[in-house]
């Protein structure tokens, strides 16, 4: 059982290029987030999508655009990626329920020079 | 302010110590989370929690819903404990969470 798997691990962009970060489950959950977290600060959240089909704007949406493909996949796109985006980024997965809990991806370390 | 407060930021300990760590809240929530984060890793849930306490192994979660305040605790710590631990709460109404910063744990052998 993967739970959730994200790619790129690592990554290295120059300013103004594009890349997707890719996440994918396996648990029929519903709900899927993408975070990033910074040195200093706590996990903040950029988009979610409570169900297939939908997608909501988080705390930190600006620079980001999301995909939801389909219940298993959620991808975070940079359309012109800045060095102030430079971070450790996670996907996660729930069902829409209030006593259950999240299940994170290993992280994706951007960096944008 | 933070909703979500923890301390002590950073704790360092002896192997074979008893732990505790905390986290504070300033909203009505559903359920509060405990998780892991080892250095360079991936992010763990450890604990659940809406009332009353939960064990697991040497970690023990406790949760005062009328205080708003959390409590995590290492029994006989042991070096591979050393981490990130990460509180997060799920407001009422809300299938968000907040996070705190972390407590870094380091327990030298």
């Amino acid at each position: 059982n993967a739970g959730v798997t994200q790619t790129p691990k690592f990554q290295v962009l120059k300013t103004g290029q594009s890349m997707t970060l890719q996440c994918a489950q396996d648990m029929n959950h519903n709900s899927m987030y993408w975070y990033r977290q910074d040195p200093g600060m706590g996990l903040r959240l950029i988009y979610y999508s409570a169900s297939e089909g939908t997608t909501d704007k988080g705390e930190v949406p600006n620079g980001y655009n999301v995909s939801r493909l389909n219940k298993r996949e959620f991808s975070l796109r940079l359309e012109s990626a800045a060095p102030s985006q430079t971070s450790v980024y996670f996907c996660a997965s729930s069902l829409n329920r209030v006593n259950y809990g999240y299940t994170f991806g290993s992280g994706t370390r951007l960096t944008v020079v | 302010k933070n909703e979500v407060e923890q301390s002590p930021q950073n704790l360092t300990a002896q192997e074979g110590e008893f732990i505790t760590i905390n986290c504070s809240y300033s909203v009505g929530i559903s359920a509060l989370h405990w998780l892991q984060q080892h250095p360079g890793g991936g992010i763990v849930s450890l604990f659940m929690l809406s009332s009353g306490k939960k064990k697991h192994g040497r970690l023990i979660a406790t949760i005062n819903i009328q205080e708003k305040h959390s409590s995590l605790h290492i029994t006989a710590s042991h070096p591979r404990d050393s981490a990130v631990y990460i509180c997060a709460v799920r407001s009422q109404g809300n299938n968000r969470l907040a996070f705190g910063k972390g407590n870094q744990v380091v327990v030298i052998p």
